[in-house]
């Protein structure tokens, strides 16, 4: 069964720096990875996500991830961080068909300093 | 873009009644369903996923006879919390797999049961 690690639980950085959240996964096939940032009391937007092809993915909001084989990981970063990227961030892996029963690590909580 | 509504939001029921949560594809059909629960400050878990037309596939451990879950069109698929208590309070996130592939989420329904 595939799962998903987040080690970080939470993270506090200060506006304007960069940023790095980690994500390590397990999965016997060739995964499908996903990004997920969610507002509190809300549901999930997706930043990004990777199927295949190019291992450097770009999404919304100037972030970006790697999918790393070798390391399992697939870690979600952005170059300079603005208070509204406060939230709470999931990775996730897809399985099925297409990809789309996600199986969540258990979430970094973002705070950004002023 | 796709969206998915959840309805309702919120709901806040006593200890013994059932509570129903609807999940609709607003503009595309969604050929499965998955739904997901979260506790407060932890990660989303997959309840179940719902093809249209047949009965829903549920995870370990989770009670079918206790969440019921129909998706009787492509564009509609509920749960319903019966005789609900205390502790199945959470939020319930809906996804919604359109024809393609993509994978677009609701916004949560929060459920209180007093």
């Amino acid at each position: 069964a595939q799962s998903v690690t987040q080690p970080d639980i939470h993270i506090t950085v200060s506006e304007g720096a960069s940023l790095e959240l980690r994500c390590n996964y397990s999965y016997g096939a060739t995964p499908y990875l996903f990004w997920y940032v969610q507002s509190p009391g809300q549901g999930l937007q997706l930043l990004l996500k990777y199927f295949s092809g190019d291992t450097l993915v770009q999404g919304i909001k100037g972030f970006e991830a790697e999918f790393k084989r070798s390391q399992s990981s697939f870690n979600l970063r952005k170059p300079s961080v603005h208070w509204s990227d406060a939230a709470e961030y999931f990775c996730a892996v897809g399985a099925g068909n297409a990809g789309n029963m996600l199986t969540f690590g258990g979430g970094t909580r973002l705070m950004v300093k002023p | 873009g796709a969206v998915v509504s959840q309805h309702p939001s919120r709901v806040i029921c006593k200890s013994g009644t059932s509570v129903k949560i609807e999940c609709r594809s607003l503009d595309f059909q969604a050929t499965t369903m998955f739904w997901y629960r979260q506790f407060p400050k932890q990660s989303l878990m997959l309840m179940a996923t719902s093809n249209e037309g047949s009965k829903a596939t549920y995870e370990q451990g989770v009670e079918k006879d206790k969440f019921l879950i129909n998706h009787a069109s492509l564009t509609l698929s509920t749960l319903t919390v019966t005789s609900a208590h205390p502790e199945d309070s959470s939020f319930y996130i809906c996804s919604a797999s359109s024809l393609t592939g993509e994978l677009f989420f609701g916004e949560g329904s929060r459920l209180t049961v007093l």
